[in-house]
């Protein structure tokens, strides 16, 4: 059973930095890419970020470039996105999701966690 | 960037009925659309990948359907455990955008 779990959210003073990891389980993570997706409150989704199996190709989303960077540990089997320089409106759920093999469509997604950022 | 326009924003139906939600893309994007359900305080789930292909474990009631810059997604009975809201995604290109949701209501 595939398995995604995000840990790392909180509440974070404007300015600040959080690292947000997801675990992953049931499936043999280095050979699927990987992302980030953000909801803020009341919203819709937002695609983050990206990153390929081997680590070798990463995307991301405007709002974020330069201010976050993603990455993944294939022998821990764990995603991360550290985030700087965080404003208020980067305050929202922020769920990890696997990629279906050979396309960027989301298979499975963890619970979220949510990060507040607020002075 | 590819915007995705869904249409309506939200819908108000009754059990059994015939509900169609369409997305469109601002460019070609082939068949590079999925669709998703989400409900409160849940991730989304996905249902349709590659536009027309029913993920494994969804029901039959929804399909997908559409290919370039157009696209629909029908649910043909709606059920109780359907109210949510749905969004398209598209994956042609980076960045990844979905569309702004449609919320289907019970009527």
């Amino acid at each position: 059973e595939v398995q995604l779990l995000e840990s790392g959210g909180g509440l974070v003073q404007p300015g600040g930095s959080l690292r947000l990891s997801c675990a992953a389980s049931g499936f043999t993570f280095s050979s699927f890419a990987m992302n980030w997706v953000r909801q803020a409150p009341g919203k819709g989704l937002e695609w983050v970020s990206g990153i390929v199996g081997s680590g070798g190709s990463i995307n991301y989303a405007d709002s974020v470039k330069g201010r976050f960077t993603i990455s993944r540990d294939n022998s821990k089997n764990t995603l991360y996105v550290q985030m700087n320089s965080l404003r208020d409106e980067d305050t929202a759920v922020y769920f990890c999701a696997k990629a279906r093999s050979g396309s960027w469509q989301f298979d499975y997604w963890g619970q979220g966690t949510l990060v507040t950022v607020s002075s | 960037d590819i915007q995705m326009t869904q249409s309506p924003s939200s819908v108000s139906a009754s059990v059994g009925d015939r509900v169609t939600i369409t997305c469109r893309a601002s460019q070609g994007i082939s068949n590079w659309l999925a669709w998703y359900q989400q409900k409160p305080g849940k991730a989304p789930k996905l249902l349709i990948y590659a536009a027309s292909s029913l993920q494994s474990g969804v029901p039959s009631r929804f399909s997908g359907s559409g290919s370039g810059t157009d696209f629909t997604l029908i649910i043909s009975s709606l059920q109780p455990e359907d109210f949510a809201t749905y969004y398209c995604q598209q994956s042609n290109s980076f960045p990844l955008t979905f569309g702004g949701g449609t919320k289907v209501e019970i009527k």
